[in-house]
């Protein structure tokens, strides 16, 4: 799926602060993300629509999110925890409107060591 | 709240058996119903979705039904092959906009050869 790209695929960190991006080329009005922990199902961390955040689920305040621009989407995590090993996801929908289909990347794998 | 239950955390099939993943929701909304897979190391993709109670969705073989009296969605395929193993998310996602899909825990299948 090269239509939403992350990077870095995989990050191990002991505690450091470091960025996760994401891209889209598919002209889509929202984005999101997503921590997918083994074994579970994926769980929305933000949703940007045109750029605004509008949905912040229960997430420490060490994960920043920010929106640059319509295509892009970057995740700020500083002072990371073991408990945040896990894959992190962006997603991105053409609007936000009920039934819209979830597109997903590849993940950024994040070892917390 | 919004909730979807997999009873089955794990199935396990030789190849051209019959299958079947359970499905049931609840909800005080008119969703619409996903299923989601996701294949080894790589985020999940839409299999299909229905948008109307009553109606059947069909991809790749693979059936489910939106079923409002039972509020069931289960997944079906008549005859599965090794490469439909993967992880099967069976989702809703309610009537208004800017809200959250809410994702059953999943349903890992392992078809043997």
């Amino acid at each position: 799926n090269t239509k939403i790209t992350q990077s870095p695929r995989y990050l191990i960190l002991g505690r450091a602060n470091k960025s996760l991006e994401c891209e889209q080329h598919l002209g889509h009005n929202a984005m999101y993300w997503y921590k997918q922990s083994a074994e579970k199902p994926p769980e929305l961390m933000f949703l940007y629509n045109l750029k605004q955040l509008i949905r912040n689920e229960t997430v420490p305040s060490r994960f920043i999110p920010e929106c640059p621009d319509s295509s892009k989407l970057l995740l700020h995590i500083s002072a990371v925890d073991p408990e945040d090993s896990a894959v992190y996801f962006c997603a991105s929908s053409q609007t936000t409107d009920s039934g819209n289909t979830l597109y997903f990347g590849e993940g950024s794998r994040l070892i917390v060591v | 709240g919004d909730s979807v239950t997999q009873k089955q955390g794990q199935v396990t099939l030789s190849e051209d058996d019959f299958l079947f993943i359970n499905c049931t929701y609840s909800t005080t909304t008119y969703p619409t119903l996903f299923w989601y897979v996701q294949y080894p190391g790589q985020g999940p993709q839409l299999l299909l979705k229905v948008t109307t109670a009553n109606n059947k969705g069909i991809s790749r073989g693979f059936e489910a039904t939106y079923d409002k009296g039972t509020t069931s969605f289960h997944l079906q395929k008549a005859s599965v092959q090794e490469s439909d193993s993967a992880v099967y998310f069976c989702a809703l996602a309610p009537s208004y906009g800017n809200e959250k899909i809410t994702f059953g825990a999943g349903t890992k299948l392992t078809i043997k050869p």
